[in-house]
């Protein structure tokens, strides 16, 4: 069973408002992704990081920002949420640089109004 | 543009028989495939991977097949039960700058009944 948790799991929240979406893994997984998913579509990665104080972005343009200060920890920021932020934000760890799948979190979902 | 494709948004099979997923891709360098289940309100779940040296992987119930020349890979689910209901994600990666970060279909629905 995966350990990585995502909270919280649904957030209602007004246009302008400054959100951190949680994510914390306990597996010691180097390696941390973001995905931004809606219903029928793809998983688009946003955000990711191979380690402390390592963040890219992805291949999906986002207004958010993360942050890597501890292992374990891959928090997302929107600075100023608006509707076109509404979405399932799914964050993701995978172990080392080997061929291997990655755990994911249950998911934030996200409505902004 | 998608390079992987998912062109059946939606699958039903009964409770027994097979189920037959599929995916396709457009990039050549493309050599790590997964599959993943996703059931509503949760993350993805890995399922079963397919490395490009290989053309089948099996595991239980679900066997992956690849077909590099025609760029396919399928899943087969044998039997079909219903709580494999959900929806699956084809997978696909190639090493770029020394890890492989998937690129995702956008999901097939499948249903089994009872």
């Amino acid at each position: 069973e995966a350990d990585i948790y995502q909270t919280p799991r649904y957030l209602v929240i007004g246009t302008g408002k400054k959100i951190t979406l949680e994510c914390s893994q306990t597996m010691g997984h180097d390696k941390m992704y973001w995905y931004q998913q809606d219903p029928g579509m793809e998983l688009h990665l946003i955000h990711y990081s191979y380690g402390v104080n390592s963040t890219e972005k992805g291949d999906l343009s986002s207004e958010s920002t993360v942050s890597r200060i501890r292992t374990e920890h891959f928090p997302l920021t929107l600075e100023s949420a608006r509707p076109s932020h509404t979405s399932q934000y799914l964050c993701a760890s995978k172990r080392g640089q080997e061929l291997n799948e990655q755990f994911f979190g249950p998911g934030t979902r996200l409505t902004v109004l | 543009d998608q390079q992987v494709k998912q062109n059946s948004p939606s699958l039903s099979v009964q409770e027994g028989r097979i189920s037959i997923l599929n995916c396709d891709y457009t990039n050549s360098m493309f050599d790590y495939f997964l599959w993943y289940k996703k059931y509503p309100a949760e993350g993805p779940t890995f399922l079963i991977s397919i490395s490009s040296i290989k053309d089948k992987n099996e595991d239980g119930r679900f066997t992956v097949f690849l077909n590099k020349s025609a760029k396919h890979l399928s899943l087969h689910i044998v039997p079909s039960q219903p709580g494999d209901s959900a929806v699956y994600f084809c997978a696909a990666s190639a090493r770029a700058g020394g890890s492989y970060i998937p690129t995702f279909g956008r999901g097939t629905s499948l249903i089994v009944h009872p």
